[in-house]
């Protein structure tokens, strides 16, 4: 069963980096099958989804698309997620989710990252 | 990017009730619709995909219905454990998009 956790700092500036880490069990990011994805929530409001990698690249949400970059560490099966110039509206739930391109079949249980100085 | 509106945004019921969830999209979308549920402090479980196919493991009270621009979740006989947030989501056209929840309540 595929186990996805999400990790990294709880409080970020405004204006400095986000940077956060999905570790990966039961299965590999390095897999051709699957995609792997970011997705969040802030407090009392819908989901939004960021962005996602895959073998052959990434996509990205246009609404984020020049702050926003997707990497994969096969060697420590993770992907991470980087935020830059981020306000007080990137405060949110950030989950990791794992998908095919089309629905996310698993997730993380999400972590909180609040901006504010 | 494609707007879904969930109706109602909550939902008193009860235990045994036969509760519907609709999602309407902004624009045609064929059947790249997913349903999902969320507990508090919880990832989101799948239980719907391509707007009809029930997830592997989902109890079969649960049922999705549609194409285009409407779709609903049914189930059939609420059970205890399935009061909880549920969200659409579509992946016919990027960016993805959700819908902003329908939180079904006692």
């Amino acid at each position: 069963q595929v186990q996805l956790q999400e990790s990294g700092p709880g409080l970020v500036k405004p204006s400095q980096t986000l940077s956060l880490t999905c570790s990966v069990s039961g299965g590999s990011v390095s897999s051709g099958s699957y995609y792997w994805s970011w997705i969040r929530q802030p407090a009392g409001k819908g989901l939004e989804w960021i962005g996602r990698i895959y073998t052959s690249g990434t996509t990205y949400n246009p609404s984020l698309n020049s702050r926003v970059t997707i990497s994969v560490d096969t060697s420590k099966n993770q992907f991470s997620l980087k935020l830059s110039s981020v306000t007080a509206a990137d405060t949110a739930v950030y989950y990791c989710a794992r998908d095919q391109g089309d629905h996310f079949q698993h997730w993380g249980r999400g972590t909180l990252v609040t901006v504010s100085s | 990017a494609i707007q879904l509106t969930q109706s109602p945004s909550s939902l008193p019921a009860s235990v045994g009730d036969r509760v519907t969830i609709t999602c309407r999209a902004s624009q045609g979308i064929r059947s790249a619709l997913a349903w999902y549920q969320q507990k508090p402090g919880k990832g989101l479980k799948v239980l719907i995909y391509d707007a009809s196919s029930l997830e592997s493991g989902v109890p079969s009270r649960f049922s999705g219905s549609g194409s285009g621009t409407d779709f609903t979740l049914t189930i059939s006989s609420l059970q205890p454990e399935d009061f909880a947030t549920y969200y659409c989501q579509q992946y016919n056209s990027h960016p993805d998009t959700f819908g902003q929840g329908t939180k079904l309540e006692i």
